[in-house]
């Protein structure tokens, strides 16, 4: 069956605009996750979706970064006035619930902050 | 706040032989992953360990999990070269343990 997709695979944008980040999880999945790689940090938690409602929001770095989930599926990570520090890949992960299942990673968009 | 250490960070083995990776963690945590990632790709689910004692192979891979001791490894046995990659493993936090805890990662090299 699909995985979880992401799009764009790569992005490229300069300092100061603004970007938004796509994930499709899989279908049936009713928890979201977004992660963040970079090489100075690893791999970080940002957010969590159970449904549309995000009830841990505490990895988010700043007030530029923002996320939601409509129709408890897509979910869409927005980031404001970007910036050098947001270059990293952007992962999204499903599981079935938010219940320490297992969590299903996409491929991850490759975001470069010019 | 749940840390994870892994060590090592680098291994560089030679096919055939054996090892072990070990993941300790600073808090309580009642699920351990085990995740694989190829260079440019991302993350794929090796184990889930739920509980103290608990034990999973795949393959050349066997993971398991010491709750008392806050320990996890991944052993390799007679590894291939297909086994090149970095593992990581994460545990769960949060109300549920939704929220991964990533260690550094070890960067597995298998050497003809």
């Amino acid at each position: 069956g699909a995985g979880v997709s992401q799009s764009p695979s790569n992005k490229v944008t300069e300092k100061g605009k603004d970007v938004e980040l796509r994930c499709d999880p899989i279908s049936g999945h009713t928890a979201l996750y977004w992660y963040r790689q970079s090489l100075g940090q690893g791999l970080e938690f940002l957010i969590y979706f159970q449904g549309n409602s995000a009830p841990d929001k505490s990895g988010l770095p700043s007030d530029r970064f923002s996320a939601e989930r409509t129709g408890g599926s897509v979910s869409t990570l927005t980031i404001q006035r970007t910036q050098q520090e947001d270059s990293a890949v952007y992962l999204c992960a499903s599981s079935l619930r938010g219940q320490g299942l297992t969590q299903y990673f996409g491929p991850g968009t490759r975001l470069l902050v010019l | 706040e749940l840390k994870v250490e892994q060590n090592p960070l680098f291994l560089s083995m030679q096919e055939g032989k054996n090892y072990t990776i070990y993941c300790n963690y600073s808090t309580t945590s009642d699920r351990l992953y085990w995740y694989r990632q190829d260079p440019g790709k991302s993350l794929e689910s090796l184990f889930v360990l739920l509980s103290n004692g608990a034990v999973k192979q795949e393959g050349r891979l066997m993971a398991s999990l010491d709750t008392k001791a806050r320990l996890s490894t991944l052993h390799i046995t007679a590894a291939v070269h297909d086994l090149s990659a970095t593992y990581f493993c994460a545990g769960g936090s949060g109300g549920s343990n939704y929220k991964l805890t990533f260690g550094k990662g070890t960067l597995l090299t298998v050497n003809p």
